[in-house]
């Protein structure tokens, strides 16, 4: 299994251009989310989404979009890149317990996607 | 949602046991208690999970004790490829803006 795949893994865009982050999954997991870290910081959510068809906003949602057609797959768009985005990206899935509920899934991230807007 | 506290960063030196702290006074009933661990340009890692008492697997121990007001990672024999970021979560699941990552402590094993 590949786990969490994201494309690409570096990025330069200009002011105003726009792009889309990919990111892909192959352990069928319900939960995946987007995460954006800034250095020395810890991870901040932007989007997520428990399953196809459902997404809902984190913590900085401005600036960027989301949508879930897939089980496998959870692209994050810029909608008009600003040098405040620069960042590293990182993809996460897990899967989500049943209704018995229990503990928290573990979080399988993939290997971020770096981005740098001029 | 439960906040953490951790120290910002700690140095150990090659096969010694590193204890790292997290406060966490306001954890709620169902909340768990989840450790992460990030090395420089990849995404966190799961390292360990508890609820109460002791957990142990092949990588670290975590302890809580009873009130549940802190817990402690425990990394055995720490050798140089140990030096990362490590994340104390405390939610009830990993889902939305509950499961928050805080700057986490930078650990630097030193030869």
């Amino acid at each position: 299994n590949a786990g969490v795949t994201q494309t690409p893994k570096f990025q330069v865009l200009k002011t105003g251009q726009s792009m889309t982050l990919q990111c892909a999954q192959d352990m069928n997991h319900e939960y995946m989310s987007w995460y954006r870290q800034d250095p020395g910081m810890g991870l901040r959510l932007i989007h997520y989404s428990v399953g196809a068809g459902i997404t809902d906003q984190g913590e900085v949602p401005n600036g960027y979009n989301v949508s879930r057609s897939t089980t496998e797959d959870f692209p994050l768009r810029l909608l008009s890149a600003a040098p405040s985005q620069t960042s590293v990206y990182f993809c996460a899935s897990s899967y989500v317990p049943g209704l018995a509920g229990g503990p928290a899934g573990e979080l399988f991230f993939g290997e971020g996607s770096r981005l740098t807007v001029l | 949602l439960a906040k953490t506290t951790q120290p910002i960063s700690m140095d150990s030196y090659e096969g010694q046991e590193v204890n790292i702290t997290c406060s966490h006074n306001n954890i709620a009933t169902n909340d768990y208690i989840t450790w992460y661990q990030q090395f420089p340009s990849q995404g966190p890692r799961f390292i360990i999970q508890g609820y109460k008492t002791k957990v142990t697997n092949e990588v670290a121990s975590l302890f809580i004790p009873a009130d549940r007001k802190s817990s402690t990672l425990s990394l055995p024999r720490v050798s140089l490829s140990d030096t990362a970021v490590y994340y104390c979560l405390v939610a009830a699941d990993n889902y939305g803006q509950n499961f928050v990552f805080g700057p986490g402590t930078r650990l630097s094993v030193l030869p």
